[in-house]
């Protein structure tokens, strides 16, 4: 089986650093990507690492580690409209469809 | 290009009744995935279906759910006899090729009643 675990919950401060983790667990891995849903809106994709280590896209960067089945999503100087859920996501192991992780709200406070 | 389009993008139904939503690709995907989103919760897989073949059902329910992908035309996703725990937001995803970047539509909200 798949399972993508993330926080469920993250605040922090306009114009601060916040990193939301993702661990998971599958049977087969290619990668991990993630997602950001504003409210009643569609998720958009952000990043995707299929190899350890770092990639940065702006104020965003993601991170993967796959000896510990762990990733992460920097955002630094956050802005308000940086408020919303963030997905962490895999895909199965034949690669036949994306699995998501439960997603992080994330709330900034001015 | 246009992107992924999902309609109608609200829908009303009262229990017992017929739930049609449709999702056309991007132009040239020809990979389609299909979750439903309860509020508040996260984005769960449903069904992954290539022109003409379904190829992963695995998050579909056994009954009155069923989808398609024809040669001609939109991605269809059916629920028959709806009931008030269907009421959802259903996203359409594509793909050009397995594996690759998924790009949403802006989702069908389905509201029983």
């Amino acid at each position: 089986g798949q399972s993508l675990e993330q926080p469920s919950e993250v605040t922090a401060v306009e114009g601060a650093i916040v990193q939301i983790n993702c661990t998971y667990q599958t049977s087969g891995f290619y990668g991990l990507s993630w997602y950001q849903q504003h409210d009643g809106g569609a998720p958009t994709f952000l990043s995707y690492n299929a190899l350890d280590g770092l990639e940065e896209t702006g104020r965003f960067s993601s991170f993967l580690s796959r000896s510990d089945s762990y990733g992460y999503l920097l955002l630094q100087e956050l802005q308000m409209k940086d408020s919303a859920s963030y997905f962490c996501a895999s895909e199965g192991s034949s690669a036949s469809k994306i699995i998501f992780g439960s997603g992080t709200r994330l709330s900034i406070r001015p | 290009n246009a992107g992924v389009m999902q309609n109608p993008r609200h829908l009303v139904r009262r229990r017992g009744q017929e739930a049609r939503l449709r999702c056309s690709p991007m132009k040239g995907h020809s990979h389609v995935y299909w979750y439903r989103q309860l509020p508040e919760e996260g984005l769960k897989f449903m069904v992954y279906l290539q022109k003409e073949n379904i190829i992963d059902e695995s998050g579909m329910p056994k009954e009155r759910f069923s989808a398609e992908f024809p040669k001609e035309g939109p991605s269809i996703l059916r629920i028959q006899q709806v009931v008030r725990g269907d009421s959802a937001a259903y996203f359409c995803a594509s793909s050009e090729r397995q594996g690759d970047e998924a790009f949403f539509g802006q989702g069908t909200r389905l509201t029983v009643v």
